[in-house]
């Protein structure tokens, strides 16, 4: 079964750093470019971050450069998150994504888990 | 700043058939686009239904097709279900800035 497990939320003060990490079973993860996405309490889906297969290639959104770093283990099978400078509107579920066909052309992506929880609160 | 617009709500009747847009401030919307729609349900994560405008997963039901139109990306249910009454999100990619945008949703309901 084609799985993707994020871990790594919590609660976080503003200013302080956290990793997220995406845990991939079911599907040979180095052959997928992978996302990671975000969605803040009652608000629309957000996307954040992505790399591809390799690693090599790495893009943000405008909003998240220079704070947050996607990188990847195609060893471990694992994506990862790291988030600086933390910020209160940083405050959503996170989810990590698969892209839907092998390599990295832009398909967006299709399975993604049930996402880890990062809020950001004095 | 890129924004994508889709319609804020709109409404079906069972059975029924529904055409869901998405358009992009900076112009048409193209297959260069890979344009990708979501489907979430409350209190559950969001799936994909189609992807690259018009490819669907394993899983999407039949029901759902991806195209494009007058300038758009859109979503057509044809044959709509109550269970279909969900918010419905697009993704659409921006190859010279490298990134990808989402609408800001459209809630579908089945009445």
């Amino acid at each position: 079964e084609v799985q993707v497990v994020e871990s790594g939320g919590g609660l976080v003060q503003p200013g302080r750093s956290l990793r997220l990490s995406c845990a991939a079973s079911g599907f040979t993860f180095d052959d997928f470019a992978m996302h990671w996405v975000r969605q803040a309490p009652g608000k629309g889906l957000e996307w954040v971050a992505y790399i591809s297969s390799s690693g090599s290639s790495k893009y943000y959104a405008d909003s998240l450069k220079g704070r947050f770093t996607i990188s990847r283990d195609n060893v471990k099978n694992s994506l990862y998150l790291q988030m600086n400078s933390l910020r209160l509107e940083d405050t959503a579920l996170y989810f990590c994504g698969k892209s839907p066909e092998v390599g990295d052309r832009p398909l967006g992506f299709d399975i993604w888990g049930q996402g880890t929880t990062v809020t950001v609160a004095s | 700043q890129t924004v994508v617009t889709q319609e804020p709500s709109l409404t079906v009747s069972p059975g029924g058939t529904v055409t869901l847009t998405c358009a992009s401030s900076t112009g048409a919307v193209t297959s260069g686009y890979f344009p990708s729609w979501f489907q979430q349900k409350p209190g559950q994560a969001a799936r994909s239904l189609i992807y690259s405008t018009n490819n669907k997963h394993s899983w999407t039901p039949a029901r759902f097709s991806g195209s494009l139109l007058g300038g758009k990306a859109a979503l057509t249910l044809s044959g709509v279900q109550p269970e279909d009454e969900a918010d419905y999100y697009c993704l659409i990619y921006y190859g010279g800035a490298q990134l990808w945008v989402f609408g800001g949703g459209t809630k579908l309901t089945v009445l």
